[in-house]
């Protein structure tokens, strides 16, 4: 099956600090990108939906200046945290749909971020 | 929103059948039906997914009721692997801009 790979796994940061988290897909190319974020005991909450070349929209309530996302390549996006406060501490998950096929989406292990 | 509706939590004996309903009374004609699971700590794994028909792979099965209001996931025959929360989505699949929105999904424990 098609693979989607979150770099890092796990990070840890001081707060005013900026994280960058990668999401790649593996061995399918993907137009368009997701970010989740999912807080401890409950369902994920989609954060961004990123196209291959354009700007990302951002769900209602999700600062785009804050959550940076970068799609630079049909198996490249970016999420970026700017100044990181402890209540950004969450599970990251990035989700990739495949350019072929019937736009089959895949999910990738989650980056658990902690700030301190 | 998410529009469909599941029991927030399920227990199941190994090795027996889980059945996991799913109430998605709003579906639309152009929406499928998507089932995902997550084990803790990890990312959604895709399950099974079906418009109308009934559809069985490796992993389960997908029973979609006639007027497509409701749907089922089989597992038929669990294993403590299988303990996670399971996801039932509904989403149009030829639609670019179709999201996949989770709701709270069904906790699954699975129990020697």
């Amino acid at each position: 099956g098609a693979v989607v790979s979150q770099h890092p796994s796990r990070v840890i940061c001081k707060s005013g600090t900026s994280v960058k988290i990668e999401c790649r897909s593996l061995d399918f190319q993907a137009t368009t990108m997701f970010w989740y974020r999912q807080f401890p005991k409950k369902s994920l909450m989609l954060m961004a939906t990123s196209n291959e070349g354009s700007k990302a929209t951002y769900e209602q309530g999700v600062e785009k200046d804050k959550f940076l996302i970068n799609h630079a390549s049909l198996t490249l996006s970016t999420l970026t945290v700017t100044s990181a406060h402890p209540e950004d501490s969450s599970f990251y998950i990035c989700s990739a749909r495949a350019v072929s096929g019937r736009g089959e989406q895949y999910f990738g292990p989650g980056t658990r971020l902690t700030v301190t | 929103d998410a529009k469909t509706t599941q029991p927030p939590s399920m227990d199941c004996a190994e090795g027996r059948a889980a059945n996991l309903p799913c109430n998605h009374s709003t579906i639309s004609g152009n929406e499928y039906v998507y089932w995902y699971r997550q084990i803790h700590s990890q990312g959604p794994q895709y399950i099974i997914h079906g418009l109308k028909n009934n559809e069985t792979n490796e992993m389960a099965s997908l029973i979609i009721t006639e007027d497509r209001k409701s749907s089922t996931l089989i597992l038929p025959h669990a294993t403590l692997r299988d303990t996670a929360v399971y996801y039932c989505i509904v989403r149009p699949i030829y639609n670019q801009g179709g999201k996949l929105i989770f709701g709270q999904g069904t906790e699954l424990s699975v129990k020697p």
